[in-house]
C-alpha cells in the first residue's frame, strides 16, 4: 500500500519543548516538502528537499529544523525558537517529471 | 506578497448546479497550475491541473480554465455534488518539470447545498 504516513495525527506539547514531527513514504519520490496550515492561510512551505541529504528552506523556516537522512524520511522539528507553533503541519512528496505533489494525512500540533 | 490569491474564502452552490472556483495570479512566471481539494483534518488530494500552453483542461465533472493574459484561472464543477464540499486550493509552480515549490493560494470553502 503506497503512501505518505504522518504521526502522530495530534500532538500535545508544552510551550518551550522541542518536538519532532514524522514523514514516512513509500513512494519512491525524490523531492518532499513540509507545509504549515493555519486558518485562512492556506499552506504555507516551511522546508523542502529535493534530494538525499539536502534541503532548502522554505518561506517560513524560522524556529524549525529538517534532515534528510534517507530517501523514504523527512522529520520536522518543531523547536522553541518558534513563536506560534500550533497549527496543522502536512507533509508532501513528489516524483520527478512533474511539479503535482502528493499529500499525508497532517498532524496537528498544539502547544499549550 | 501573496502571489496566488483567491479572493473568495466560501461559497455556497445548490445541488446539480455549476460550482466556479476562481484564482488569480501575479507571478508571471508560473507556467503549471493545480487544483487541490481539502478537507476537514486531512491532506489535501489532487484534483486536476493545466500547463501554461493549454487554455483549458477537463477530467470527468471537474474543469479548469486558464487565461494567461489576465493571469486567472477556474475550476467548474458539473454537476455540483454534495461530496464536493471541501475546501479548494489553487496552486502554480514555475514548471512541470519535478521537484519542484509549489505556491498555495489561501483556499475557497465550497459548501453544495442539497
Amino acid at each position: 500500500d503506497g503512501g505518505i504516513t504522518q504521526s502522530p495525527k495530534y500532538l500535545f506539547r508544552k510551550e518551550g519543548q522541542n518536538v519532532t514531527l514524522s514523514c514516512e513514504q513509500n513512494l519512491n519520490h525524490d523531492a518532499m516538502y513540509w507545509y504549515r496550515q493555519d486558518p485562512g492561510q492556506g499552506l504555507r512551505l516551511i522546508y523542502y528537499s529535493q534530494i538525499v541529504n539536502d534541503f532548502q528552506k522554505g518561506d517560513i523556516a524560522e524556529g524549525y529544523s529538517v534532515s534528510r537522512e534517507k530517501k523514504e524520511s523527512f522529520p520536522l522539528t518543531v523547536t522553541s525558537a518558534q513563536k506560534n507553533p500550533t497549527a496543522f503541519y502536512l507533509c508532501a512528496s513528489s516524483p520527478t517529471r512533474t511539479a503535482k505533489q502528493f499529500f499525508g494525512p497532517g498532524t496537528r500540533l498544539t502547544v499549550l | 506578497d501573496q502571489q496566488v490569491k483567491q479572493n473568495s474564502p466560501s461559497l455556497s452552490v445548490q445541488e446539480g448546479r455549476i460550482s466556479i472556483l476562481n484564482c488569480d495570479y501575479t507571478n508571471s512566471m508560473f507556467d503549471y497550475f493545480l487544483w487541490y481539494k481539502k478537507y476537514p483534518a486531512e491532506g489535501p488530494t489532487f484534483l486536476i491541473s493545466i500547463s501554461s500552453i493549454k487554455d483549458k483542461n477537463e477530467d470527468g465533472r471537474f474543469t479548469v480554465f486558464l487565461n494567461k493574459s489576465a493571469k486567472h484561472l477556474s475550476l467548474h464543477i458539473v454537476p455540483s455534488q454534495p461530496g464536493d464540499s471541501a475546501v479548494y486550493f489553487c496552486a502554480a509552480s514555475a514548471t512541470n518539470f519535478g521537484n519542484e515549490k509549489l505556491t498555495f493560494g489561501t483556499g475557497t470553502r465550497l459548501t453544495i447545498i442539497p
